[in-house]
């Protein structure tokens, strides 16, 4: 079956980087885009960007360019999301997400808590 | 950016009785290949979301047929024909058309 495991959580100072990884099992990983959401704590859902397995293409939201980067490792069907010179309203939950093909999110991990402070 | 807006933000429903959720992007969602890409999620207590309806009115696999979506354009309505109390929960709208996709704030459904 389909499985999306993500990293255990992390605790962060202010300024840091953190990379928090997404495994893949029960389907072809070249085949479906990986999207990243976060989720501060009682807020909503906001998306951050997106990979291509495939080709390692990538789309990021405007507001993370320049302190995000995600990345894939075909060998292990995983990705990574790297956020850098975090600030303490990054504290969040981070999910990955696959992508059915038309940008619906149709497995998604466990979540993974990154706290800054 | 494209903006999300839902409403009502607060739902208290009766176990048997019907709701509906409301969503309203900024601009349309009209694909040129005739598909409205809004997409609906429910995240219950202490999970991660799950997809109820992707494309406007498509079910995702194993969710129930009380759960419809309908609408085109700027308009769109999450329907529940007969609440049971494991629907509770936050619902959210996401537009899929265009990055960077964008999320409603949410619609908190609770049993009475």
């Amino acid at each position: 079956q389909v499985q999306l495991v993500q990293s255990g959580a992390e605790v962060k100072k202010p300024g840091a980087s953190v990379k928090v990884s997404c495994k893949t099992s029960g389907y072809t990983f070249s085949g479906y885009y990986i999207h990243w959401v976060r989720q501060a704590p009682g807020q909503g859902l906001e998306w951050m960007g997106w990979i291509n397995p495939n080709s390692g293409g990538v789309m990021y939201a405007p507001k993370f360019q320049g302190r995000i980067t995600i990345t894939r490792d075909m060998y292990i069907s995983a990705a990574y999301m790297e956020l850098r010179r975090l600030r303490y309203d990054d504290t969040a939950i981070y999910y990955c997400a696959r992508d059915m093909f038309t940008g619906d999110l149709d497995y998604w991990g466990q979540g993974t808590l990154v706290s800054v402070s | 950016d494209i903006v999300m807006t839902q409403s009502p933000l607060s739902l208290p429903v009766t176990p048997g009785e019907p709701a509906s959720i409301s969503c309203r992007s900024s601009q349309s969602l009209l694909h040129t290949n005739g598909n409205n890409y809004l997409d609906w999620y429910l995240q219950k207590p202490g999970q991660s979301p799950q997809l109820l309806i992707y494309l406007t009115s498509n079910r995702a696999s194993g969710v129930p047929d009380r759960f419809s979506g309908s609408g085109s354009g700027t308009d769109f309505t999450l329907e529940i024909s007969r609440v049971e109390a494991e629907d509770v929960g936050v619902y959210y709208c996401m537009q899929a058309l265009e990055t960077p996709y964008s999320f409603g704030q949410g619609t908190k459904l609770e049993i009475k």
